[in-house]
């Protein structure tokens, strides 16, 4: 299957800080990004969609000023915690699809964010 | 929207049994279901999907099967083995792009 990666794999960061997690497919172009956040024995919950070049659809709930998500390019989407609180912590896993919702979804390794 | 429903959430089988995970769908327009195992730590790795044209899917050990009717999907596991223990979900693509996941199962295989 396709590679989608996704960095850092895990991070640490102080309360009130902002984190940026990358997520590139490496071998197609990915028109259509997904991101996803796990809690602990959880499962995925979807918090946003984003399309290369458009702004990202958020799930209700998920406050867009606070997880900004970028798509600029056909291979790369971040997302960015902004002022990060300890309740932020999870496993942030991002998700590409190579045409418009037409294709399997390939996943990243997943990102453990820490706030303390 | 697409809601997933998934059975059990725990599995406890011996090496060698089958295992049986179902998952049933609200969005009679979902024609994608695909099932993730996820280890410890990692993100979830597709291990066989079905599309709503096909009723059955099989790859060596594992089958998956869909009843479009009944709006329902399982996963086979048969000749378990050790390292099938993980977390296994189910997902559906309804209407919109993105995949819905079931509340996923910890299926646990003992030597």
């Amino acid at each position: 299957g396709a590679v989608v990666s996704q960095h850092p794999s895990w991070v640490i960061c102080k309360s009130g800080t902002s984190v940026k997690i990358e997520c590139r497919s490496l071998d197609f172009q990915a028109t259509t990004m997904f991101w996803y956040r796990q809690f602990p024995k959880q499962s995925l919950m979807l918090m946003a969609t984003s399309n290369e070049g458009s702004k990202a659809t958020y799930e209700q709930g998920v406050e867009k000023d606070k997880f900004l998500i970028n798509h600029a390019s056909l291979t790369l989407s971040t997302l960015t915690v902004t002022s990060a609180h300890p309740e932020d912590s999870s496993f942030y896993i991002c998700s590409a699809s190579g045409r418009r919702g037409n294709t399997e979804a390939f996943f990243g390794q997943g990102t453990r964010l820490t706030v303390v | 929207g697409e809601n997933v429903e998934q059975h059990p959430s725990t599995l406890s089988v011996q090496e060698g049994d089958s295992a049986v995970i179902k998952c049933t769908y609200s969005d009679s327009a979902s024609n994608y279901f695909p099932w993730y195992k996820q280890e410890l730590g990692k993100g979830p790795q597709l291990i066989i999907d079905i599309r709503s044209n096909v009723g059955e899917k099989k790859d060596q050990r594992i089958a998956v099967t869909l009843n479009k009717t009944a709006k329902h999907f399982s996963l086979h596991i048969t000749e378990t083995q050790p390292e099938d223990s993980a977390v296994y979900f189910c997902a559906a693509r309804g209407a919109g792009t993105a995949l819905i996941f079931g509340k996923g199962t910890t299926l646990s295989v003992s030597s």
